[in-house]
């Protein structure tokens, strides 16, 4: 149990393409969700946090303006990277719990993003 | 938020128990203790979480002890397919909703 999946896995685009990454829970209804971003070598670092139906909680440095996060229903979300470019090239990945208290979070297996 | 201090590499050889400790001094009531594994370009999976004292699954121990300020992840018998990873977080449900920050993690390598 507790399977999320994200997807596209790997993208290549040209710089100023606005690229939209899913993901999804397919086991369990995901109450809160979590965007992170991970440099080669290093550790996930927080993007947002979203809430089933309510705006994203944004970590401060990261543009709510360039990276679109929507959680319409409680097993999809979308982080939206607008007008990319070559310094938006990471590896985002997805995270999802349900419920409250003990829940763990479940991560998705991460987009790798290049940007030419 | 807990920050957590982990030492930033070990090495094993396998078929050895692996005990990696993970400092959380700045603990709260509500925060649980989960460990994570992590490969290259995958997402982390879920290994076990606690909150207090011992906790047992098929693949790992987690150890608490009383004051909670740290947890020893103990991995038994390791083979090379344990190399990875292992980051340690701490967390719960608080004022501003469920929060938890990643530390650097331990890079496990398991040597034949």
């Amino acid at each position: 149990g507790a399977v999320v999946s994200q997807h596209p896995s790997w993208v290549i685009c040209k710089s100023g393409t606005s690229v939209k990454i899913e993901c999804r829970s397919l086991d369990f209804q995901a109450t809160t969700m979590f965007w992170y971003r991970q440099f080669p070598k290093q550790s996930l670092m927080l993007m947002a946090t979203s809430n089933e139906g309510s705006k994203a909680t944004y970590e401060q440095g990261v543009e709510k303006d360039k990276f679109l996060i929507n959680h319409a229903s409680l097993t999809l979300s979308t982080l939206t990277v607008t007008s990319a470019h070559p310094e938006d090239s990471s590896f985002y990945i997805c995270s999802a719990r349900g419920g409250q208290g003990d829940q763990p979070q479940h991560f998705g297996d991460g987009t790798r993003l290049s940007i030419l | 938020l807990a920050k957590t201090t982990q030492p930033i590499s070990m090495d094993s050889y396998e078929g050895q128990e692996v005990n990696i400790t993970c400092s959380h001094n700045n603990i709260a009531t509500n925060d649980y203790i989960t460990w994570y594994q992590q490969f290259p370009s995958q997402g982390p999976r879920f290994i076990i979480q606690g909150y207090k004292t011992k906790v047992t699954n098929e693949v790992a121990s987690l150890f608490i002890p009383a004051d909670r300020k740290s947890s020893t992840l103990s991995l038994p018998r390791v083979s090379l397919s344990d190399t990875a990873v292992y980051y340690c977080l701490v967390g719960g449900s608080n004022t501003g909703g469920f929060k938890t920050i990643f530390g650097a993690g331990t890079r496990l390598f398991v040597k034949a």
